[in-house]
C-alpha cells in the first residue's frame, strides 16, 4: 500500500514571512494525485492545492505553492506571506489513479503563526 | 449551500448505546466516504461507497455499519458504542476517478463516556 510521510509533526512561522511544510510518498505507480488538506481549529478538512504527478508544473494557488519532485517522492508546500488564519494542521495526501478511491492521508503538520 | 453536510456536529453518549450519524452531499458525486480522526489527527478511512455500493471496507469492528440510501447520503451506524469510538468522524465524497479531489464534510465529534 501506498504510504504518506509527514516528518514535521510541528512547525512555526513568522506572520508575513514564508514556510514550507515537507511531505513524502511511497508508491510504484506512475500517475497518481497529491494534495495539501488544511484543517483548523473548526475541523473542517480543507483542499488547499492539488497536482497531478504527471503534469511537470508545480501547481500554486494565490499564496499556495508547492515543490513537486516526482523522482525523489516529494511534494511539499510553501505558504508565503503567512498570514495568522493560515494557522493549521495541514495533511499531505494521495489518491491513485488505479486502485479505486482510496486516499491515502499522512499523519499531519500543526502549523503555527506567530504574530 | 453547504456541499457535504453531516449531523449531529456533536455527540455525546454512554457506553453501550447505538448512534447514527448522516450524512448528505448535493455536489452530485458518486462516491462518499467516511473516515476516522483519533485524538493524535490521524486520519483513517473506514468505508466508501460508489453508487450505493460498498468498494472500501476497512478493517473495523462490526459494530460499524454504513447504509447508502441513494448516491447523496451515506449514514454512519454504530452499535455497542465503546470508550475508544471516541473520534471524530469525517464524511466526504468525490467524483469517482474523474473528480479526484475529495471534499469534507465539518466532522462530527463523537464522545462516549
Amino acid at each position: 500500500a501506498q504510504t504518506v510521510t509527514q516528518s514535521q509533526p510541528e512547525m512555526s512561522v513568522q506572520e508575513a514571512e514564508t514556510v514550507t511544510l515537507s511531505c513524502t510518498y511511497d508508491t510504484s505507480e506512475s500517475d497518481y494525485y497529491l494534495f495539501w488538506y488544511k484543517q483548523p481549529p473548526s475541523r473542517q478538512m480543507i483542499l488547499v492545492i492539488r497536482q497531478e504527478a504527471y503534469k511537470q508544473q508545480n501547481a500554486t494557488e494565490n499564496r499556495f505553492s508547492v515543490n513537486f519532485q516526482k523522482a525523489a517522492k516529494s511534494f511539499s508546500l510553501k505558504i508565503s506571506d503567512s498570514q495568522l488564519g493560515d494557522a493549521a494542521m495541514y495533511f499531505c495526501a494521495y489518491r491513485s489513479k488505479n486502485t479505486g478511491n482510496q486516499f491515502y492521508f499522512g499523519t499531519g503538520t500543526s502549523l503555527t503563526v506567530i504574530p | 449551500d453547504t456541499a457535504v453536510s453531516q449531523t449531529p456536529k456533536y455527540l455525546v453518549t454512554q457506553m453501550g448505546n447505538d448512534k447514527s450519524i448522516k450524512c448528505e452531499q448535493n455536489l452530485g458525486h458518486d462516491t462518499m466516504y467516511w473516515y476516522k480522526q483519533d485524538s493524535k489527527k490521524f486520519l483513517k478511512i473506514m468505508f466508501s461507497y460508489n453508487n450505493k455500493e460498498l468498494i472500501i471496507n476497512e478493517t473495523v469492528p462490526n459494530r460499524f455499519s454504513p447504509k447508502s440510501p441513494d448516491k447523496a447520503h451515506l449514514n454512519l451506524h454504530i452499535n455497542s458504542l465503546e470508550l475508544g469510538d471516541s473520534a471524530v468522524y469525517f464524511c466526504a465524497s468525490s467524483q469517482g476517478n474523474k473528480g479526484e479531489t475529495q471534499y469534507f464534510g465539518p466532522g462530527t465529534r463523537l464522545l462516549v463516556l
